[in-house]
């Protein structure tokens, strides 16, 4: 059964970068139907895409964050990571990481992690 | 920007009862539409996806219909185990997904 889990630190200062990983588990992160997402959730509300990355290394990114986003792929590890720079308390967030259906072009969201909460706060 | 508008966006419900939440694109979207319910602390869980099919192991209380702009998730006799958030999400677009703000269902 496949599994996904985020770690990272709970605590980031205004102005620094918030690094995260995900490893899954129970099945290959390299395999062509799916590309693999963070999704955050701010406290008390709903859920935002953030951004999604394929194992071969190419990225969809929400325009709203694109010019601090950055997502990679450890495919030997089975892992991908996400870092956010620049933060402030507005990305103060429950941040999910799961695995996106792509058949034919990326799509809904099947499995998910259990999500880490990331503060930002000096 | 594909918009999600969901309603109602809260819900109060006995057991037992038929349940039907709403979800709306700003455009059409086919049936590129998922649904997820998420409870208090956890990750959400994928429902339905392509507007209508049900997951593997989702109960069959479960159902989704709908194309085009309008979109809907019934819970045919709700459970206990049923009270809970339910977000719609579409993935018509190519390079970005967006959520509708959710519905939580309560207890009446």
């Amino acid at each position: 059964q496949l599994q996904l889990q985020e770690s990272g630190p709970g605590l980031v200062k205004p102005s620094e970068t918030l690094s995260l990983t995900c490893t899954v588990s129970g099945g290959s992160i390299s395999i062509s139907r799916f590309y693999w997402a963070w999704i955050r959730q701010s406290p008390g509300k709903g859920l935002e895409w953030i951004g999604s990355v394929y194992y071969a290394g190419s990225t969809y990114d929400n325009p709203s964050l694109k010019s601090r986003l950055t997502m990679s792929v450890d495919a030997s590890r089975n892992q991908f990571s996400l870092k956010l720079n620049s933060v402030t308390a507005a990305d103060t967030s429950v941040y999910f990481c799961a695995r996106q259906e792509s058949s034919g072009w990326p799509g809904y969201f099947d499995s998910w992690g259990q999500g880490i909460l990331v503060t930002v706060s000096s | 920007d594909i918009q999600m508008t969901q309603s109602p966006s809260t819900l109060s419900a006995s057991v037992g009862d038929r349940v039907t939440i709403t979800c709306r694109a700003s455009q059409s979207i086919s049936r590129w539409l998922a649904w997820y319910q998420q409870k208090p602390g956890k990750a959400p869980k994928l429902l339905i996806y392509m507007g209508s099919s049900l997951k593997t192991g989702v109960p069959s209380r479960f159902s989704g219909s709908g194309s085009g702009t309008e979109f809907s998730l019934t819970i045919s006799s709700l459970q206990p185990d049923d009270f809970a958030t339910y977000y719609c999400q579409e993935y018509d677009s190519y390079h970005m997904w967006t959520f509708g703000q959710g519905t939580k269902v309560e207890i009446k």
